[in-house]
């Protein structure tokens, strides 16, 4: 069974542009998580998707989205990126949503650098 | 304020001996508590998830332990290995919100 994809694996864009990563989970798999880890802040909750729906929301500026397919592949879209956004973003899926207790699996994740 | 502290910030061991990781939180009510192994570049991988009700879940040398009455969880890992070099964070899922509650990690240097 293959595991949890994020596509690129790297991306480097420019301050002010927009940025869009891709995840897809494991195949089943309807809830989508999004993460964002930096050395400082470590992983910060930035939405979870089931079922096509967003069910919950960190605490990050309007310029963070994403959305949810009906084959449950979720995207991330960063818009006016800027210079603090650097940051490893992991996606994980699992069978169900989080107050269900399923197991969350992580993606390799995508690394973002801003300059 | 819903927050998860680990203590130690890192640690260093030699490789066979035991060790324990600690979590601390103030998330309440809560749904499920969760530790992760993450190594270096990679993405977390769950090691143990024990809801409010359960009080240990072991997941081969790793034992989880929960006392939800002090609001404190510990990661014992035995007999260590180098492949046990890792970063482990404890994650706590709000009942209310269904929000993940992140701490910052322990991270852990297995030495031969």
């Amino acid at each position: 069974k293959a595991g949890v994809t994020q596509t690129p694996r790297y991306l480097i864009k420019t301050r002010g542009q927009q940025v869009t990563l891709s995840c897809s989970p494991i195949s089943g798999h309807r809830s989508v998580s999004w993460y964002q880890q930096t050395p400082g802040q470590g992983l910060q909750f930035l939405f979870e998707y089931f079922s096509e729906t967003q069910r919950n929301k960190g605490n990050f500026p309007g310029r963070f989205s994403g959305r949810q397919f009906s084959n449950s592949r979720s995207e991330m879209n960063v818009s006016t990126l800027e210079l603090g956004d650097s940051a490893l973003y992991l996606c994980a899926s699992s069978l169900g949503a989080g107050q269900d207790s399923y197991e969350q699996y992580f993606g390799p994740g995508t690394r973002l650098t801003v300059t | 304020k819903n927050q998860v502290e680990q203590s130690p910030q890192s640690l260093i061991i030699l490789e066979g001996k035991n060790c324990t990781l600690q979590c601390n939180y103030t998330v309440s009510p809560f749904s499920n508590l969760r530790w992760y192994k993450q190594d270096t570049g990679r993405g977390p991988v769950s090691l143990t998830i024990m809801t409010f009700s359960e009080n240990t879940k072991s997941n081969g040398r790793y034992t989880a332990t929960l006392d939800a009455d002090t609001k404190q969880s510990s990661l014992h890992i035995t007999a260590s290995q180098l492949s046990d070099s890792a970063s482990y964070i404890c994650v706590v899922t709000t009942l209310s919100s269904y929000k993940l509650i992140f701490g910052s990690g322990t991270r852990l240097l297995v030495r031969p």
